[in-house]
């Protein structure tokens, strides 16, 4: 199977903290994109790494690809409350469709 | 996100019984999708279709059926609903005409279905 596992699983940390997602996957990829959901809502599009990128950032976003070790990172940043939510990494390897991971569900504590 | 709406939003039903989820996009693109998210999971690829003449199986399309009816519009059938059929279903789209794999999806809000 292409699809990505996440870890940790549940991560929780302080509002201000720095946040660190992991991704693994098993085969080669075109890109991975990373989505947040919040609770059971609907999956919004947080950043796409291609391929041949190794780093990519968005605002207190970033992203990192290591095709060597068929993984990514997602930072965030000076985290808030509201970045509360799950996080998916997904993987784009046949033409058109994405395989998801698991997800990473974030707590951050006021 | 507002572009991609699904209905109905929350549904009970028994089993046996065949219910329809729709899905209406107005971003005009040509590519979508629709997932099941079950607890704990991330989300299974059910059916695609990449324009109104082409429809394509995903990972786990058995006891599912679905109609591209035009580019705005695409519907999830289920036949004979089952009680492993409860999930949380999810309609996306795509733009299409990039030419490149994987693009970027923009989800709907979800269905909540329950089977009995």
């Amino acid at each position: 199977s292409q699809q990505g596992e996440e870890d940790p699983q549940a991560l929780s940390i302080q509002e201000g903290e720095n946040a660190t997602m992991n991704c693994s996957y098993k085969t080669s990829i075109n890109n991975l994109q990373w989505y947040r959901q919040n609770s059971g809502r609907g999956l919004v599009h947080l950043i796409l790494i291609r391929s041949n990128e190794r780093e990519k950032h968005s605002g207190r976003l970033r992203v990192t690809l290591d095709t060597s070790k068929k993984s990514s990172s997602l930072l965030i940043t000076a985290s808030r409350a509201a970045d509360t939510a799950s996080y998916f990494c997904a993987t784009a390897w046949s033409y058109g469709k994405l395989t998801f991971g698991q997800g990473t569900i974030l707590t951050v504590h006021p | 996100d507002a572009d991609v709406t699904q209905t109905p939003r929350n549904r009970i039903t028994k089993t046996g019984k065949r219910i329809m989820l729709e899905c209406s996009q107005t971003k005009g693109h040509d590519r979508m999708y629709w997932y099941r998210q079950d607890p704990g999971l991330g989300l299974r690829l059910i059916y695609y279709s990449f324009d109104v003449k082409d429809i394509n199986k995903g990972e786990i399309s058995d006891g599912y059926s679905v109609s591209r009816q035009a580019q705005a519009k695409f519907s999830l059938s289920l036949e004979s609903a089952i009680p492993n059929q409860t999930a949380l279903y999810f309609c996306a789209t795509s733009v299409g005409t990039s030419g490149r794999p994987g693009e970027t999806q923009y989800f709907g809000p979800g269905t909540r279905l329950l089977v009995l």
